[in-house]
């Protein structure tokens, strides 16, 4: 069974840049078949789309946050980060890692596994 | 960005009860739409992907219809662990889109 786990600080700074790690366990990143992506639920707020890579490090971004998020994939260690540059309280939120079903598998882009997310809270 | 809205927000219903969900597109997204529901503290599930297709390992009580702007998800008879929040996604374009929710409650 896949499974897919977020890791980070719990609290960042404003100003300063998030950074997250997602583990992914059952499967391999390198398989080829999938994209591994983000999304973030601020307290009270919907879901948002942050982005999404390819083990090949291909990634594409939400146009909104384009400017300061950086996802990177790493194979040896069977993960992929996130990274979201000059924060502020606005990007307080649930953040969760989750596995991205290309179309090309499944005749439409859906996120098929997530993480249970890890609570960001920006604040001084 | 595709605008997604859902009705209602929230909903309360008792076991058994055939529950329908609406999300509606602010443009066709022809049937490019997922369903996930989602549990306090837990991961979100995806339930219906591609409008109408039954993710593996969920029940038949949930189905999917719809096309262009307006799709529906329908469960057809309610269960305790049922209960949480439902959400749609259209995929038709990045970025991505969600709606904003809809909550059942214990009637």
């Amino acid at each position: 069974q896949l499974q897919l786990q977020e890791s980070g600080p719990g609290l960042v700074k404003p100003s300063e840049t998030l950074s997250l790690t997602c583990t992914v366990s059952g499967g391999s990143i390198s398989s080829g078949l999938y994209y591994w992506g983000w999304i973030r639920q601020p307290p009270g707020k919907g879901l948002e789309y942050i982005g999404s890579t390819y083990y090949s490090g291909n990634s594409f971004y939400n146009p909104s946050l384009k400017s300061r998020v950086t996802i990177l994939v790493d194979t040896s260690k069977n993960q992929f980060s996130l990274k979201l540059s000059s924060v502020t309280a606005a990007d307080t939120a649930v953040y969760y890692c989750a596995r991205h079903v290309p179309e090309v598998a499944a005749g439409t882009d859906y996120f098929d596994y997530w993480g249970q997310g890890t609570l960001v809270t920006v604040s001084s | 960005d595709i605008q997604m809205t859902q009705s209602p927000s929230s909903l309360s219903a008792s076991v058994g009860d055939r529950v329908t969900i609406t999300c509606r597109a602010s443009q066709s997204i022809s049937t490019h739409l997922n369903w996930y529901q989602h549990k306090p503290g837990k991961a979100p599930k995806v339930l219906i992907y591609g409008t109408s297709s039954l993710q593996s390992g969920v029940p038949s009580r949930f189905s999917g219809s719809g096309s262009g702007t307006d799709f529906t998800l329908t469960i057809s008879s309610l269960q305790p662990e049922d209960f949480a929040t439902y959400y749609c996604q259209q995929s038709y374009t990045s970025p991505f889109t969600f709606g904003p929710g809809t909550r059942v409650d214990i009637k």
